[in-house]
């Protein structure tokens, strides 16, 4: 069964670095996205990702976050310059459409947890 | 500003009992409701979605009630299982403006044998 894959699964780094996190989404998917989940608390909504470009942002996803599909198969997420606060899981979503027609059905990855010392 | 609260925020049930996990939304523009299971240490799975023009879906053991004008929607959980054990969380989206999920708390659900 195909599966949304990524890397790593931890990523320990120290404050005001830069941190990249890998996903592989499921191949015939045409939208991507990036949640975060903060230990114990609920899974929030960072960015989607379309054709190549972001389609829609949280307040999250400020200037240090960024996202880039490299090379057709990875997609990534880009932390500029990490704070304290951003240690979480984040997770990487793939969908195949996104319409009236077709259930919006996310396949989420295992996450990879990000701690910022 | 939450977009879906999420009731309890845990849940002990017997084995063979009966698990209730409730949800309510503001947003009309949502049209996509799904429940996830997630296990300690892995990513949130789909167990199952509702779209707004059914007020109910059942799959196994399963079933989520949608109430359109309420603005609410529950899972049911028949005959819980200690597997079942997971945090559960509801979810909505709106493919009108980008079907990204705004996901509930969650509810930590113990199931006791």
């Amino acid at each position: 069964e195909p599966e949304v894959t990524q890397t790593p699964s931890h990523q320990v780094t120290q404050m005001g670095q830069e941190v990249i996190l890998r996903c592989v989404p499921i191949s015939n998917h045409l939208y991507f996205y990036w949640y975060r989940q903060i230990l114990g608390q609920k899974v929030e909504f960072l960015v989607s990702f379309y054709n190549n470009e972001i389609s829609e942002k949280s307040e999250i996803f400020d200037d240090q976050f960024s996202v880039e599909r490299p090379d057709g198969s990875n997609f990534t997420l880009k932390i500029r310059s990490t704070k304290l606060e951003d240690s979480a899981m984040y997770f990487c979503a793939s969908s195949e459409l996104a319409s009236l027609i077709s259930y919006n059905e996310q396949f989420f990855g295992p996450g990879t947890r990000l701690t910022v010392l | 500003q939450q977009q879906v609260k999420q009731s309890p925020q845990s849940l002990i049930v017997q084995k063979g009992g009966i698990s209730i996990i409730n949800c309510a939304y503001e947003n009309t523009a949502f049209d996509y409701f799904p429940w996830y299971q997630q296990f300690p240490g892995k990513g949130p799975a789909l167990l199952i979605a509702i779209r707004p023009d059914v007020s109910e879906k059942k799959e196994g053991r399963f079933t989520i009630s949608f109430n359109k004008s309420a603005k609410q929607f529950s899972l049911h959980i028949m005959d819980s299982q200690p597997g079942d054990s997971a945090t559960y969380f509801c979810a909505a989206s709106s493919s009108r403006t980008g079907n990204q999920f705004y996901f509930g708390t969650g509810t930590s659900l113990t199931v006791i044998p």
